[in-house]
Parts: structure tokens; C-alpha cells; sequence
């Protein structure tokens, strides 16, 4: 099974930090996710990465950034965190259509 | 943007019941997929389905995908206390590429023993 490992279970950040928050999956896939859930909204997408250095904005990209160095890591970065971004964020990686999810980052921003 | 609405949002219901969770779209899409995901964890895949007027069985759970490729529906029957968790239907759009896919808002099924 392919697993994917997000670097922090719970984040606890002050307005105005930069948080990096990391993606390591196993299984030599190209693509890579990086979610946001909050309640009654579902999963939304924040930016995407079919291969190294490469990505792309997803539906919600304002006040994030990426990076894709190496083809197993996938990080996100919020440059100057803001308290409407305490959220929960999933990454997840796939191939051939078959998606797996991390753990989740539950990250509070006070 | 391609929507996906999933009904209900909450559903609580005792053990031995049978259920129904719909996903619709006024989109069509070239695949849909269901996932359970439990409290602390990730969304974990349960089925995928391609052809519209597709049915799989996972045991318990029956899913089907309309003929059009717009809706789908999470039959469960005989509920047990295992099965509670997050339900959450994601289709990926005729347009799109790599496994992009839209998330409908969940469903929170609660099945008390």
C-alpha cells in the first residue's frame, strides 16, 4: 500500500508566521495534492504537482506556495499565516487514478 | 467549476437500518469516486466507478453511477457501528487530466448500536 506521511499531526502557529507543512509518499508517484477540509465545505484543492518543479494552482491557491524539489516530497508553505487559514490540510498522491491520502495536518493559527 | 452536492449532510441512524447517501452534479464527469474517512485520519478510497449506470458491491455497500454520469448514490444496508465516519463522493471532470478531482461536502453518518 502506498503511504504518505505528512510531517505534523497538530500545528499551532501565530499570525503572521511562515509555515511549511511537508508530504513524503513512498510509491514513486508523480502526482501530488495538497488539500484543505473544513466542515460543511468537503475538500478543496490548493495547488497540485505532476512532476518535479512542476505545479500548478488548484481552486484556492490565494496565500499558499509550493515546492516539489524531489519527486516523493511535496511541501506547502504559507508565507504569512493568517487565523482563516486554521484549517485542516491533506496531502495526498496518486497514479492511475488511485489516490492516497495522508494523516492530515490540523494547523490553528492564532 | 464543476460542484458536486452530496445529501444528507448529517444522518443518524440506529444499527440494523439501511441507507442512502446521493452525490449530484448538474457536470458530467468521466469517473466518480467514494471515500470513508474516519477522525484523525485521511480519506481513505472505497470504490471507483467509470460507466454511467455502473453498480459495485463492497460487501454492504452498493454504489451506483447514474446513466448520465451526474449523480451517484452509497447504498448501505444493515448499517453497524463501523460504519460511521465521513462519507465523501469526488468526481473527476471530462476536462480535466492527472487525477484532479472535485469533493462533494460529506456526509457524516453516525450509526448508533
Amino acid at each position: 500500500d502506498v503511504k504518505v506521511t505528512q510531517s505534523s499531526r497538530y500545528l499551532v502557529k501565530r499570525t503572521g508566521e511562515k509555515v511549511f507543512l511537508e508530504c513524503v509518499q513512498d510509491m514513486d508517484h508523480e502526482n501530488m495534492f495538497w488539500y484543505r477540509q473544513d466542515p460543511g465545505l468537503g475538500l478543496r484543492l490548493i495547488y497540485f504537482s505532476y512532476d518535479v518543479k512542476m505545479k500548478e494552482k488548484g481552486d484556492i491557491p490565494e496565500g499558499y506556495s509550493v515546492s516539489r524539489e524531489k519527486k516523493e516530497r511535496f511541501s506547502l508553505i504559507l508565507e504569512s499565516a493568517s487565523t482563516n487559514q486554521t484549517s485542516m490540510y491533506l496531502c495526498a498522491s496518486s497514479l492511475m487514478g488511485r489516490k492516497a491520502f495522508g494523516s492530515g495536518t490540523q494547523l490553528s493559527v492564532l | 467549476t464543476q460542484l458536486l452536492e452530496q445529501s444528507p449532510q448529517f444522518l443518524s441512524i440506529q444499527e440494523g437500518e439501511n441507507l442512502t447517501v446521493y452525490c449530484n452534479s448538474s457536470s458530467v464527469f468521466s469517473s466518480l469516486q467514494w471515500y470513508r474517512q474516519e477522525p484523525g485520519e485521511g480519506p481513505v478510497l472505497l470504490v471507483t466507478v467509470v460507466t454511467g449506470g455502473e453498480v459495485k458491491k463492497l460487501k454492504r455497500l452498493t454504489f451506483q453511477f447514474g446513466d448520465a454520469r451526474k449523480d451517484s448514490s452509497l447504498h448501505i444496508t444493515a448499517a453497524q457501528p463501523g460504519d460511521t465516519g465521513l462519507y465523501l463522493c469526488a468526481g473527476e471532470g471530462e476536462e480535466t487530466s492527472g487525477s484532479r478531482l472535485t469533493f462533494g461536502e460529506g456526509t457524516q453518518l453516525t450509526v448508533n448500536p
